[in-house]
């Protein structure tokens, strides 16, 4: 059964700093793996989508990157500010059949940018 | 605005009660997902829907029953919920290829549901 991890759960910096959240996941035989912000009682924005033959994605002052084989995936936040502030959700996607076509989210990581 | 929309946005409901909730999707897209947030917990996928059929259905409750009339709408009808039901319940949906949930997926606003 896929697990993925997010690591770490909390994070509070000071505004202005580059910073980097981290996701690990199990069985390495993805399909995607995407990115989520979620504001406190908000549904999903997503940020990016890797697709498993890609190493990385940039929008804007985001970055991720997906290193398949060894299963971790890692967003970069550059020039942090307070509307970042958010939960931050990792995602994948089932590579293999059967239909099995959800997300499998990890618990997040909660990021708080002080002004 | 994700271009996906949920309804309600908060719902109390008894034991007893039947409710349903409803998702619409304005995207285009023909693959249609319930999925289940609980505090402290990750997001659980409970059902997908491609081509609206359901291809997937994650071990969950039979209390719980979706229905999917078209591509656009996603309902889950819910019938003597318990109290450890309480959380919010998220749509998404995403664009299938050959009946199977492809790329990108696009969340609602939520759901939260309280059952006394």
């Amino acid at each position: 059964k896929q697990e993925v991890t997010q690591i770490p759960a909390a994070l509070s910096v000071p505004e202005g700093e580059n910073l980097v959240l981290n996701c690990s996941f199990t069985d390495s035989a993805i399909y995607n793996l995407q990115w989520f912000r979620q504001d406190p009682g908000k549904g999903l924005t997503s940020l990016l989508l890797i697709q498993s033959s890609q190493r990385e994605q940039t929008s804007g002052r985001l970055n991720a990157s997906l290193d398949k084989s060894s299963g971790r995936s890692t967003l970069y936040i550059a020039a942090s500010q307070p509307g970042d502030s958010a939960t931050y959700l990792c995602a994948v996607r089932h590579g293999s059949g059967g239909g099995a076509d959800g997300l499998t989210f990890g618990k997040g990581t909660h990021l708080i940018i002080q002004p | 605005e994700t271009g996906v929309t949920q309804t309600p946005r908060h719902l109390v409901m008894g034991m007893t009660n039947k409710k349903s909730l409803k998702c619409e999707q304005h995207l285009g897209h023909n693959a249609m997902y319930w999925y289940k947030q609980s505090a402290k917990k990750p997001l659980e996928l409970m059902f997908v829907y491609s081509l609206e059929e359901r291809v997937e259905n994650n071990s969950v409750p039979s209390r719980f029953s979706p229905e999917c009339p078209n591509s656009s709408h996603l309902f889950l009808h819910l019938h003597t919920l318990q109290p450890e039901d309480s959380a919010l319940y998220l749509c998404a949906s995403s664009q299938a290829v050959s009946g199977r949930a492809y790329n990108e997926q696009f969340f609602g606003p939520g759901t939260r549901l309280t059952v006394l």
